[in-house]
């Protein structure tokens, strides 16, 4: 009953460091995405994904990038962390073809300093 | 695109109480709604969802939400509320076959005895 997978929990990174927050699924979704949550905004979309291989960008893209080579891996990565990232970041899934709710994990936790 | 807003960012109702969070969408066809929950430190747990049918849509842990297009609202009740209740509420919305979800800010929940 694994669901949504994320890691790590928590990260502590320098300005500039480079990072990738991993996102796992085991229920064989086709569509995955990321969001990030800030104080007062809800949650924002950053990236999305409809199947293996295909993958565009959401609400908030600029500074990330993700990739999608198998249906249960969809990585996000920062490229060059910035303190404006400073972030919770939510991963979610759900099957295509229907109409399915998104299941979250529980997120990762991130401070750029 | 559709929007979300949650008039509400706090509210404080006694244990025992009734419970209603306000939710208004913007989007020019029948949506799909969705409330979520957060507790502190969490990932963002389903609550209730509406794609189409019967207007008011019984949830978990003893929620309800009714959808009145006129009003563009999607509000949240709960009869009687129990000290775990206190979390974060989310609202969001998502176009017709489209799974990419749009948040409102959230409403902070505060329990007290």
């Amino acid at each position: 009953n694994a669901g949504v997978t994320q890691t790590p929990k928590f990260q502590v990174l320098k300005t500039g460091q480079s990072m990738t927050l991993q996102c796992a699924q085991d229920m064989n979704h086709e569509y995955m995405s990321w969001y990030r949550q800030d104080p007062g905004m809800g949650l924002r979309l950053i990236h999305y994904s409809v199947g293996a291989g295909i993958t565009d960008q959401g609400e908030v893209p600029n500074g990330y990038n993700v990739s999608r080579s198998t249906t249960e891996d969809f990585p996000l990565r920062l490229l060059s962390a910035a303190p404006s990232q400073t972030s919770v970041y939510f991963c979610a899934s759900t099957p295509t073809g229907g109409n399915q709710p998104q299941h979250f994990g529980d997120g990762t936790r991130l401070s750029i300093l | 695109a559709q929007s979300v807003t949650q008039p509400d960012i706090h509210i404080t109702v006694s244990e025992g109480a009734s419970l209603e969070l306000r939710c208004n969408y913007s989007y020019g066809a029948t949506p799909y709604l969705f409330w979520y929950v957060q507790s502190p430190g969490q990932g963002l747990q389903l609550l209730l969802k509406y794609f189409s049918g019967d207007t008011l849509v019984q949830g978990i842990k003893g929620f309800e939400a009714e959808f009145k297009r006129s009003q563009s609202s999607f509000n949240l009740r709960k009869p009687s509320v129990h000290w775990s209740d206190a979390a974060e509420y989310f609202c969001a919305v998502a176009a017709y076959d489209d799974y990419k979800l749009s948040f409102g800010a959230g409403t902070t929940v505060t329990v007290r005895a």
